[in-house]
């Protein structure tokens, strides 16, 4: 089976820097994908590491390790409007390229 | 504007009755995904369609049942054999990679 594993609850003020963790126990996969939720509201892509190494777009970066089987999404000059669900998603590539989805990070950005 | 449209954006039902979520996209992707997501928790797949006519159960499809005559649409009911059915249900699409999925706002099921 798949496991993904995220810190429940981060928190952080504007304008710093804040890393969320994903580590996973899981055979197979074409890389890992990142997803914002707002309450209430729909799922949102944001990243995805098909390689190892770091990805960035804009105020936001992905890295992912396979060796040491971790990811992580890192936010940077942070707003309040960042303050959102992150999930980490690994893409399989047993058959259905489906997305495991971890059990995601609530992100409280303060002032 | 292309997206993904759900409707109802909260249904309540009695325990017993059968219900139906509608899920449409006019983005023009091939693949569409129902997921389920309960309080604190991460996403989980319930049916997912490739192509048109086809369609295969996800990790929990038990309960559930899907349609794909169309390939805008994909329906999903919440028939009474589901155990706990109240929970946001969401509908995604892809084109050429599962990896980027759309969602749609979701459906509040309460089933009482």
């Amino acid at each position: 089976g798949q496991s993904l594993e995220q810190p429940s609850e981060v928190t952080a003020v504007e304008g710093a820097i804040v890393q969320i963790n994903c580590t996973y126990q899981t055979s197979g996969f074409y890389g890992l994908s990142w997803y914002q939720q707002h309450d209430g509201g729909a799922p949102t892509f944001l990243s995805y590491n098909a390689l190892d190494g770091l990805e960035e777009t804009g105020r936001f970066s992905s890295f992912l390790s396979r060796s040491d089987s971790y990811g992580y999404l890192l936010l940077q000059e942070l707003q309040m409007k960042d303050s959102a669900s992150y999930f980490c998603a690994v893409c399989m590539n047993t058959g259905f390229q489906k997305l495991v989805f971890g059990t995601g990070t609530r992100l409280l950005v303060s002032p | 504007d292309g997206g993904i449209t759900q409707s109802p954006k909260y249904l309540f039902r009695k325990e017993g009755q059968n219900v139906t979520l509608s899920c449409e996209q006019n983005l023009n992707h091939d693949a569409m995904y129902w997921y389920r997501q309960d309080p604190g928790q991460g996403l989980r797949l319930i049916y997912y369609s490739q192509i048109v006519n086809d369609f295969q159960k996800g990790d929990i499809a038990e309960g559930y049942s899907v349609s794909r005559e169309k390939k805008e649409s994909f329906p999903l009911t919440v028939t009474s054999a589901q155990k706990n059915p109240t929970a946001f249900y969401l509908c995604a699409s892809s084109k050429d990679f599962s990896y980027e999925q759309y969602f749609g706002p979701g459906t509040r099921l309460t089933v009482t």
